[in-house]
């Protein structure tokens, strides 16, 4: 089955890094974008990019460009996401999700089971 | 950017009720030139990923129990679940995906 498995969680001191890893499998990877989205706790859904697998194209959401950076490795159908610059503010669940449209323009299937990353000093 | 603007935040629903709830985008997803509404909805249960429930506004996804229902077009959408059940307590989401950058609507509680 159709299938996207994170790396674990992250504790990260505010102006650090973190890069999260997303697994596909059960699918071509290349045949579909990768988008990411994040949620603070109690909070709603963030969209942060995407990522054609095929090409490496990607697309930032404003509020996180410059800071954000988006990557795939086609070998092992795993993509990246790497948050630089890290706020107390980036304390939040980071999803993965497959882009299922057309054309750029998807829906969101599966999702990925979700890695916190948490900003602390 | 298309804002994407749920209501209520939140509602109560008996078990075995109609639960309602409204989308809608500021500005028309809806593309002349495939008839196509760009909305989909999402139920997401706390400690889990979202799930996709309805895509192209209407279309329910495989699996997705026929209570639930989308519907709606250019600029209004609502999300019916005709009879709610215990397992149906969740957030659920709308989000456009009509172009870039994708958006979805604050989320609405549905509880018992």
């Amino acid at each position: 089955q159709v299938q996207l498995v994170q790396s674990g969680a992250e504790v990260k001191k505010p102006g650090a890094s973190v890069k999260v890893s997303c697994k596909a499998s059960g699918y071509t990877f290349i045949n579909h974008d990768i988008n990411w989205v994040r949620q603070a706790a109690g909070q709603g859904l963030e969209w942060m990019g995407w990522m054609n697998a095929n090409s490496g194209n990607t697309g930032y959401a404003q509020k996180f460009q410059g800071r954000v950076t988006m990557t795939r490795d086609t070998s092992i159908g795993t993509a990246y996401m790497e948050l630089s610059s890290l706020r107390f503010e980036d304390t939040a669940i980071y999803y993965c999700t497959r882009g299922s449209g057309q054309m750029g323009r998807d829906w969101f299937d599966p999702w990925a089971q979700g890695t916190l990353v948490t900003v602390s000093s | 950017d298309i804002v994407m603007t749920q209501s209520p935040d939140s509602l109560a629903v008996s078990l075995g009720e109609r639960a309602t709830i409204n989308c809608k985008s500021s500005q028309s997803i809806l593309d002349s030139s495939d008839n196509q509404n760009y909305l989909a909805w999402y139920q997401q249960k706390p400690g889990q990923p979202p799930k996709l429930l309805i895509h192209w506004a209407s279309t329910r996804e495989s699996g997705v129990p026929e209570r639930f229902s989308g519907s709606g077009s250019g600029t209004d959408f609502t999300l019916t679940i005709s009879s709610l059940q215990a397992e149906d307590v969740a957030v659920y989401y709308c989000q456009h995906y009509y172009n870039k950058p994708p958006a979805f609507g604050q989320g609405t509680k549905v509880e018992i």
